[in-house]
């Protein structure tokens, strides 16, 4: 079945060791989205790609970074995290035009920890 | 800016019974899309229905429904003969038909009693 898979589901860093969490997508979609969420909040959108293009929301902290080096994978790399970092990472596709409305299919997610 | 509120942080329900959870939000948009959004715990977030706001029809998908209210900027998820499954964190979302993203409300935790 054509999905959104997140590896790995858990993982575990210490405070400030660079982290990479990945995702990948079976469903040839164009645009893919990094989310975090904490505990009993709803996702904070972190970045999106569309194709290449990168878009960061303003209140993304430096510390979080994106690559996407082709349409069906996509990184999430924390370069120093904080205990304030951990949280569920979620990562979601969406295909066609702004102005579509298709709705976005997320993965199961990777909980992140630091000690 | 587009905001989503969903007012009721935790609801319960019978099983069997039907449950309905309130969305409203805030827009200047005219094409726009909402979505309802599952998340059972330590699962995956699942689409549960979607209404673009230029048909006037309601959608319904089997024991789903919303009642979507253009002018009210409502749009409640009716939920039909709860099951023991349909416990999770439903999520409201807004679409504007400009932009790629979604804007969420804080969820209503649902609860279905055995």
């Amino acid at each position: 079945d054509a999905m959104v898979i997140q590896n790995p589901r858990y993982q575990v860093t210490q405070f400030g060791k660079p982290v990479t969490l990945s995702c990948s997508q079976t469903l040839n979609h164009n645009v893919m989205y990094w989310y975090q969420q904490k505990s009993s909040q709803a996702p904070k959108l972190l970045f999106h790609y569309y194709d290449k293009d990168f878009n960061n929301e303003a209140d993304t902290p430096d510390n979080f970074q994106s690559r996407r080096p082709n349409t069906s994978f996509c990184f999430l790399d924390i370069r120093s995290p904080g205990l304030g970092d951990a949280a569920m990472y979620l990562c979601a596709t969406r295909s066609q035009g702004a102005n579509s409305g298709e709705p976005q299919h997320f993965g199961d997610g990777t909980r992140l920890s630091i000690l | 800016a587009q905001t989503v509120t969903q007012s009721q942080p935790e609801m319960s329900v019978q099983e069997a019974e039907t449950v309905t959870l309130s969305c409203t939000y805030d827009t200047s948009e005219s094409d726009y899309y909402l979505f309802w959004y599952k998340q059972p715990p330590s699962r995956q977030m699942i689409l549960v229905i979607r209404q673009e706001a230029y048909k006037q029809q309601n959608a319904t998908e089997n024991r789903f429904s919303v009642n979507f209210q253009k002018a009210a900027k409502s749009f409640s998820l009716k939920i039909s003969d709860s099951q023991l499954g349909d416990a999770a964190m439903y999520f409201c979302a807004y679409n504007g038909g400009s932009n790629y993203k979604l804007t969420f409300g804080k969820g209503t935790l649902l609860t279905v009693n055995p």
